[in-house]
């Protein structure tokens, strides 16, 4: 069964530089979710995005925006990068926005900022 | 707010003995619960998931985990553990519609397996 993809899945980066994480759902997904996880904490929710439309929003800094795209797959860009933003960074899909609904983690982009 | 406690931060047990992981929810309505497993730089596979009905529920893996409203807890447990059991274990609460849906994760247990 197809799962949720992230590309890439290792990047390094430069402080100050910028940096793209892609996310492709689960077909028929609609909604993404993108968490952070730092070095030994748990994941923190960042942002989520159903039918294109954000629809919640976390502890995401300034400096990182989000969209999805008409075809469902999301990027999350951040700008000025720092140390502390080193972390794996999971997206995760669900169909719709139901509690219910089980969210699906892809196997995360692991930013290395230096 | 919702929040989610997980008391033991690592908890070593001997292959084949059984398993007890705790973990505390605070939400103000039924909660949907999750257990999630990581293995080191891996991704998060979900264990089971608790919405509503029989409060024992059945995961992959052996794994099952009771949900108990009077005590705001969804403690997840294996009979007898294997040595591939080893890896970090997260619960997890459902925020609700109003805040997305997102999940609200506890800070984790490392389980530890010796032989």
């Amino acid at each position: 069964a197809a799962g949720v993809i992230q590309s890439p899945r290792h990047l390094i980066k430069e402080k100050r530089e910028t940096a793209t994480l892609k996310c492709y759902p689960i077909p028929r997904h609609d909604t993404v979710y993108w968490y952070q996880q730092g070095p030994g904490q748990d994941p923190q929710f960042l942002i989520s995005f159903y039918e294109k439309m954000q629809s919640d929003k976390g502890s995401i800094p300034d400096r990182f925006s989000a969209q999805q795209f008409s075809d469902y797959h999301s990027e999350l860009n951040m700008s000025s990068l720092e140390l502390g933003d080193s972390a794996l960074y999971f997206c995760a899909s669900s169909p719709g926005t139901s509690g219910s609904n089980e969210q699906f983690f892809g196997p995360g982009t692991r930013l290395t900022v230096l | 707010a919702q929040s989610v406690t997980q008391p033991d931060i690592h908890i070593t047990v001997s292959e084949g003995a059984s398993l007890e992981l705790r973990c505390n929810y605070s939400y103000g309505a039924t909660p949907y619960l999750f257990w999630y497993v990581q293995s080191p730089g891996q991704g998060l596979q979900l264990l089971l998931k608790y919405f509503s009905g029989d409060t024992l529920v059945q995961g992959i893996k052996g794994f099952e985990a009771e949900f108990k409203r009077s005590q705001s807890s969804f403690n997840l447990r294996k009979p007898s553990v294997h040595w591939s059991d080893a890896a970090e274990y997260f619960c997890a609460v459902g925020a609700g519609r109003e805040y997305g849906n997102k999940l609200v994760f506890g800070a984790g247990t490392i389980l530890r397996v010796k032989s």
